[in-house]
C-alpha cells in the first residue's frame, strides 16, 4: 500500500519569510496529491491539491511541486503569516483508493 | 459546495459502553467513506474503508468487531465504538470520497472515554 513520509516535523520561521514542507510516497499509482492544514481540535482544510498530469501549481502565497519521477511533492508558502501557524499535512491518493496522509508538519511562523 | 454533517462533535462515555458517531454527506453521494482515528499531536490514521452496500476494508491492526462501520446508504455511513475504553480516547474523522474536492471531511468526533 502507499506509505507517505514528510518532513520536517516542525518549522519555524519568522514572518513574511517562506515555508517549505516535502513529502515523498511510494505507490507509483497515487495520482492525486492534497494538502491540508488542521488547526487544534479541527478538520483537515483543504488548501491546495496537484493532480499527477501537472508539475507545479500556484495559489496566491501558496504553491506545489511535484516531481512524479522522483515520487516527492512539496508545499511552499511565501511571506508567511502568523495565522498560516497550523499543522500541515501531506498526502496521497489514487482516486480508486484510499488516501494516506504523512505525519504531518508544526508550522510555527513567529511575528 | 460539499459538506459532510458528523455528529456527536464530542462525546463522553463509560468503559464498556458502546458509542455511534454519524457521517451525513448532505450535497452529494458518497459511494465510499473513510474513517480516520488522530491521536493527540499525531497524524490521521486511516481505520477503514467503507464503500456504499458492502463491508467495510479495515486496516491491519484495526479490530472490525470493535469498530463496528456500516454504510447503508449513499449519503450515511456510521462508526460503533463498541465496549469502550480509555485508550479509545481519541478524535475520529471521516471522509467521503465525492464533492467539490474530491474528499470532503467531516468535522470530526473527540471521543472521551472514562
Amino acid at each position: 500500500g502507499e506509505n507517505v513520509e514528510q518532513h520536517p516535523s516542525t518549522l519555524s520561521v519568522q514572518e513574511g519569510d517562506s515555508a517549505v514542507i516535502k513529502c515523498t510516497y511510494s505507490d507509483s499509482a497515487s495520482n492525486y496529491f492534497p494538502w491540508y492544514k488542521q488547526e487544534l481540535g479541527k478538520r483537515p482544510q483543504l488548501i491546495i491539491d496537484i493532480r499527477s498530469n501537472v508539475g507545479e501549481k500556484k495559489d496566491q502565497r501558496i504553491a506545489v511541486t511535484l516531481n512524479k519521477t522522483a515520487k516527492h511533492f512539496s508545499l511552499h508558502i511565501t511571506e508567511t503569516q502568523p495565522e498560516d501557524s497550523a499543522v500541515y499535512f501531506c498526502a496521497a491518493s489514487n482516486l480508486n483508493n484510499d488516501m494516506r496522509f504523512g505525519a504531518g508538519t508544526r508550522l510555527t511562523v513567529k511575528p | 459546495g460539499a459538506v459532510v454533517s458528523q455528529h456527536p462533535s464530542w462525546v463522553i462515555c463509560k468503559s464498556g459502553t458502546s458509542v455511534k458517531i454519524e457521517c451525513r454527506s448532505l450535497d452529494f453521494q458518497a459511494t465510499t467513506m473513510f474513517w480516520y482515528r488522530q491521536f493527540p499531536k499525531q497524524s490521521l490514521m486511516l481505520m477503514a474503508t467503507s464503500n456504499e452496500g458492502s463491508k467495510a476494508t479495515y486496516e491491519q491492526g484495526v479490530e472490525k468487531d470493535k469498530f463496528l462501520i456500516n454504510h447503508a446508504s449513499l449519503t450515511l455511513s456510521t462508526l460503533t465504538v463498541t465496549s469502550a475504553h480509555p485508550e479509545d480516547s481519541s478524535f475520529y474523522i471521516c471522509s467521503a470520497r465525492g464533492g467539490t474536492y474530491g474528499y470532503t471531511f467531516g468535522s470530526g468526533t473527540r471521543l472521551t472515554v472514562v
